[in-house]
């Protein structure tokens, strides 16, 4: 079975605060694309980050930066330094070859930066 | 130049009834994908188009579901007898083609049905 989760639900900081939301998968693919997607309240997904699963390098990009792990499945997402403007939902999703045009999505994590 | 666009974006209707939600997609985007988005969860795939044709409707959760696209653009999916739990924000994306590694998908603001 191919499954994403996204346990937390819920995640609540005070601006400045860092931010790291988990996410975990389970395929038998080898071969798979891992991406996350901010849906701010307006409502529309907006793509973050990209990586494949052949490219364990963890990078940064501004503000966010994450940690990819194929030994665990894990695709955790850390935004620095938060700012009220990333309050929104964060969605962990995958592509995996056997349906290559799919995205499977987590439940998504509702993040709530504070002033 | 535009983003994938949706109509409406809002949409109440009483049980039994029909509805057709529309997506515009970017203009050139051979692929387009449709999905529906329950309160609180993640999305879920409903169907995808490549070109006109849609290889795969596995996702389309009854008989009461279809969709189509014409002239590899606009895409309807239409829901015939309503039913309360099709209450959802259906969202459409497209890419420039299928095969979602490095192709992004975009997505438009989404259609929020209300059936009451």
């Amino acid at each position: 079975a191919q499954k994403v989760t996204q346990a937390q639900t819920e995640i609540s900081v005070v601006e400045k605060e860092d931010v790291t939301l988990d996410c975990v998968y389970e395929t038998r693919d080898t071969t798979y694309y891992l991406f996350w997607y901010k849906q701010p309240p307006s409502g529309e997904l907006v793509f973050l980050i990209r990586r494949n699963s052949f490219d364990e390098q963890n990078e940064i990009s501004g503000r966010y930066s994450w940690n990819f792990q194929k030994s665990t499945s894990s695709f955790n997402f850390t935004i620095t330094a938060s700012q009220v403007v990333d309050s929104a939902v964060y969605f962990c999703a995958l592509i995996f070859l056997s349906n290559d045009y799919k995205l499977s999505f987590g439940a998504g994590t509702t993040v709530t930066v504070r002033a | 130049g535009a983003g994938v666009s949706q109509s409406p974006s809002n949409k109440v209707t009483e049980k039994g009834k029909d509805v057709e939600l529309r997506c515009d997609p970017i203009s050139g985007h051979t692929a387009l994908y449709w999905y529906r988005q329950r309160l609180g969860q993640g999305l879920e795939f409903l169907i995808y188009f490549q070109g006109n044709s849609a290889p795969d409707k596995s996702g389309l959760p009854s008989d009461r579901f279809s969709a189509e696209r014409t002239g590899e653009s606009v895409s309807t999916l239409t829901i015939q007898r309503t039913q309360q739990e099709d209450s959802a924000v259906y969202l459409c994306a497209s890419s420039l083609v299928s095969g979602g590694a490095y192709n992004e998908q975009f997505f438009g603001p989404g259609t929020r049905l209300t059936v009451l």
